[in-house]
């Protein structure tokens, strides 16, 4: 079948900090990978995603890179920012029917 | 601009009471999907639509229907409200294996 695992949370991070959140993934075939963050009080917005295999997705200073080996889509960012406190979602979908199936979501605080 | 949008943002209902929550989407996308999410779950899918006249349900489908006349709406409705159905819910639609489009949420509290 079909699923997301990614790290729990909460994270708590000093500002310009460096970002790692995992996500790995079980799927059939060749998923395509995404990124998604909710800001409080707000639906979620896609923040990056990866169709193939070595793909690497990036927006907004995140980055995160589909390995097939590892089946992960770890996401990171070198310098974070108060104003990237949301959390963050990390999903899949194969390419037939576009069921998403979703991580459970980790929270990010970052402190000034 | 194409938008999706829910309504009513916030809900109080009474256990037992039928609920409907509206979801509309002006991007002419043939996939719609509805969201539960809650502490510890993430999104759990409830419902989705491939296109009018087209419902399947979700990991999370009993207590909940959907119907699709249309390409922009997928109103879910509960049928008889339970406390276990308190949860934020999200709208969303696509097309093809592109991203999905969230809408900003329902937060409904069944007392």
């Amino acid at each position: 079948g079909n699923s997301v695992t990614q790290m729990e949370g909460p994270v708590t991070l000093s500002e310009e900090a460096f970002l790692t959140i995992n996500c790995t993934y079980t799927a059939t075939g060749y998923p395509s990978l995404f990124w998604y963050v909710q800001y409080p009080g707000e639906g979620l917005q896609l923040l990056l995603k990866a169709t193939k295999a070595d793909d690497k997705g990036s927006n907004k200073g995140f980055e995160a890179t589909y390995r097939k080996e590892t089946t992960s889509f770890h996401l990171e960012k070198g310098s974070v920012q108060v104003s990237d406190s949301a959390v963050y979602f990390c999903a899949l979908t194969q390419n037939t029917g576009n069921q998403f199936y979703f991580g459970t979501g980790t929270s990010l605080t970052v402190i000034p | 601009d194409a938008e999706i949008t829910q309504s009513p943002r916030h809900k109080i209902t009474e256990t037992g009471r039928q609920v409907t929550l509206a979801c509309h989407q002006t991007w002419n996308h043939n996939n719609m999907f509805w969201y539960r999410q809650d502490l510890g779950h993430g999104l759990r899918l409830i419902h989705y639509s491939y296109g009018v006249q087209d419902t399947n349900k979700g990991e999370v489908s009993d207590g909940y229907s959907v119907s699709r006349s249309n390409t922009e709406d997928l109103p879910l409705t509960l049928e008889s409200a339970a406390s276990s159905q308190t949860s934020v819910y999200f709208c969303a639609s696509s097309e093809l294996s592109y991203e999905q489009y969230f809408g900003p949420g329902t937060r409904l509290t069944v007392t």
